[in-house]
């Protein structure tokens, strides 16, 4: 069964660090997704990716953080400055192999993120 | 804005049923998804309701009523392996993101 693959698993990082979290979503997924969760917190929503280009973010998408997908099969966060806040579990996700089929969202993994 | 209730935490006994609600203003609908998620992991796709009405999938049923802006997730014959978190999440349009609640904690005992 396809899934989506995140790496690392755990990354332990100093405060104002650059980290890079990287993901592979699911290969005929159109849409790719962003979230996070703090421990003992609600999942939220960072930023959705369609057609190479952002289609949203939330408030919480600040200029700290951005995305990018360098190929045709990784889709990274970039997190730059990170701060203690930051610590949480960052999930990938990818959904809709076409447009007009309404999917669930496939989250991977996930990565841990510590600012230490 | 867009605001996802539902109850903190339930318990159930092994072999019994639970009924987790969730109530929901958006300023948009496309769907209503519930996930599980297990302590530290991911969460995994459980139903997905777009119309009204029930919708069954062996061991859990979810229902949506739209003009009320409720839906609840049945699990039936409980296991302890069903102890986790209920997310109820709501999708404005297609494609759009996920707006989660804060998920329901249920606790199976013996």
């Amino acid at each position: 069964e396809p899934e989506v693959t995140q790496t690392p698993s755990h990354q332990v990082t100093q405060m104002g660090q650059e980290v890079i979290l990287r993901c592979v979503p699911i290969s005929n997924h159109l849409y790719f997704y962003w979230y996070r969760q703090i421990l003992g917190q609600k999942v939220e929503f960072l930023v959705s990716f369609y057609n190479n280009e952002i289609s949203e973010k939330s408030e919480i998408f600040d200029d700290q953080f951005s995305v990018e997908r360098p190929d045709g099969s990784n889709f990274t966060l970039k997190i730059r400055s990170t701060k203690l806040e930051d610590s949480a579990m960052y999930f990938c996700a990818s959904s809709h192999p076409t447009r007009e089929v309404n999917t669930e969202a496939f989250f991977g993994q996930g990565t841990r993120l510590t600012v230490v | 804005g867009q605001n996802i209730d539902q109850p903190t935490e339930m318990t159930a006994t092994e072999g019994a049923i639970v009924q987790i609600n969730c109530t929901y203003q958006t300023s948009g609908f496309n769907g209503l998804f519930w996930y599980q998620q297990h302590a530290g992991e991911a969460p995994t796709f459980l139903s997905y309701n777009v119309l009204d009405g029930l919708e069954e999938k062996g061991r859990f049923s979810s229902f949506l009523s739209r003009s009320k802006g409720y839906s609840y997730l049945l699990l039936k014959e409980l296991q302890m392996k069903d102890s986790a978190s209920y997310l109820c999440a709501v999708e404005r349009a297609a494609g759009n993101k996920l707006t989660f609640g804060g998920g329901t904690r249920v606790l199976v005992k013996p």
